[in-house]
């Protein structure tokens, strides 16, 4: 059963405008959350995480924003850049199970110059 | 520093065959988790080790088996091979509570 799941295999978008990649979870016991990025022919690379004492983080063009009561989550891009278009996971961990990661299917995000 | 180092990058193999795959993680990463990447299926979580003992199992069967060394070092093995394992191998090492650093992985083909 795939506890998170993100429902859109793909999203195109322009360069210099955003880019929305969203997440849905089921466990309610999840209270960590991070994003990773990967590229062709390399391991995922950290992106930003939020823990659910917040609503919103933010790391330069990246904000993370978390909604628990709709246990949704979802990664802003402004401005997106052709240098962004790789495959997006979202993960997901449990209160003191840290490294035991759930993992959406990933987005591929394709941004066109 | 260096990163987490995984070998070999690419594998073949024949069904009813076994195979161990290689980590070294970050030095000072006690942590070391696997996951099996395939396409539409995101990373599933195989399992974690930390100071040498399975801490976190994931829902594989037991084919599936991994140890880790004293220097934290982490090996993997897949027992009688079987056409569905065909997948990247991904190992990430942490601090404790912290995220993950993944390596490049191991692209394993089962023929």
């Amino acid at each position: 059963d795939q506890q998170v799941k993100q429902n859109s295999p793909s999203l195109s978008v322009q360069e210099g405008r955003i880019s929305i990649l969203n997440c849905d979870y089921t466990n309610s016991m999840f209270d960590y959350f991070l994003w990773y990025k990967k590229y062709p022919a390399e391991g995922p690379t950290f992106l930003i995480s939020i823990s659910s004492i917040k609503d919103k983080n933010e790391d330069g063009r990246f904000t993370v924003f978390l909604n628990k009561s709709a246990k949704h989550l979802s990664l802003h891009i402004v401005p997106s850049q052709p240098g962004d278009s790789a495959v997006y996971f979202c993960a997901a961990s449990g209160r003191g199970n840290f490294n035991k990661f759930y993992f959406g299917s990933g987005t591929k995000l394709n941004v066109k110059p | 520093k260096a990163g987490v180092t995984q070998t070999p990058r690419y594998l073949i193999k024949t069904r009813g065959q076994q195979v161990t795959l290689s980590c070294s993680p970050i030095s000072g990463h006690r942590s070391v988790s696997w996951y099996q990447q395939t396409p539409g299926q995101g990373l599933q979580f195989l399992f974690e080790y930390f100071s040498e003992t399975q801490r976190n199992k994931g829902n594989f069967p037991g084919r599936f088996s991994g140890r880790q060394f004293s220097n934290s070092r982490s090996e993997m093995n897949v027992s009688t091979l079987e056409l569905g394992d065909s997948a990247l191998y991904l190992c990430a090492s942490s601090l404790e509570g912290g995220g993950y650093t993944f390596g490049s992985g191991t692209r394993l083909t089962v023929v």
